[in-house]
């Protein structure tokens, strides 16, 4: 069983913060998908990364993808209100359309 | 249209009821899914479909029944669910074996 490990699990923090989440596992992945979501609504896919040491920007937020392809890091800068949501990474293979999931992050950002 | 819908939003059902969730795409995904989601938590794959044909069931019991009438539709049949269903259901689709997009869920809740 693949398990993908997300920390913190929750995470309180003022606007205008910088803040890192992780999400690690022991097994490579083909690709990993880190998504946003708000209370009572679906996740929103929020980047892809399938090279190993890859890293992709979207405006403040900043994905990385490890070397192995088995880690994977969100990083956002100078945290605002709108960013409070659960935070969920989530690793794809290419043998089947499973998707693993971490645990999710739950963010608050307060003003 | 790179969207998911799903209908109804909410639900309300008794446990002797039948009621059915419905799920949609036009993106041409061969691949749909339907996820389970309790509070706090990420979501829990209940089926895939690849292909218009059931390719994976995690284990769930029968008073759910997945339907995938052709390439853009799937449902799911409820029938005698117990609260402990309640929770929200989501839909996701993909490429074959891609990135999967999610669409807003139903919030079921069984009384």
């Amino acid at each position: 069983t693949q398990l993908l490990e997300q920390s913190p699990q929750f995470l309180s923090i003022q606007e205008g913060e910088n803040l890192t989440v992780y999400c690690n596992s022991s097994s490579v992945f083909s690709s990993l998908q880190w998504y946003r979501q708000e209370p009572g609504e679906g996740p929103v896919l929020l980047v892809t990364v399938v090279t190993g040491g890859e890293v992709k920007k979207l405006k403040r937020l900043t994905f990385q993808f490890g070397d192995a392809r088995k880690d994977s890091s969100l990083h956002i800068t100078a945290a605002q209100p709108g960013d409070t949501g659960l935070y969920l990474c989530a690793g794809g293979y290419n043998a089947g359309n499973m998707l693993t999931f971490g645990g999710g992050t739950r963010l608050m950002v307060k003003p | 249209d790179t969207e998911v819908t799903q209908t109804p939003k909410h639900l309300v059902m008794g446990m002797t009821n039948k009621k059915s969730l419905k799920c949609e795409q036009h993106m041409g995904h061969r691949a749909m899914y339907w996820y389970k989601q309790k509070a706090k938590k990420p979501p829990e794959l209940m089926f895939v479909y690849s292909y218009e044909k059931l390719s994976i069931n995690e284990s769930v019991p029968s008073r759910f029944s997945p339907e995938c009438p052709n390439s853009s539709l799937l449902n799911l049949h409820l029938h005698a669910l117990q609260p402990e269903d309640s929770a929200l259901y989501l839909c996701a689709s993909s490429q074959e074996y891609g990135e999967q997009f999610f669409g807003p869920g139903t919030r079921l809740t069984v009384l």
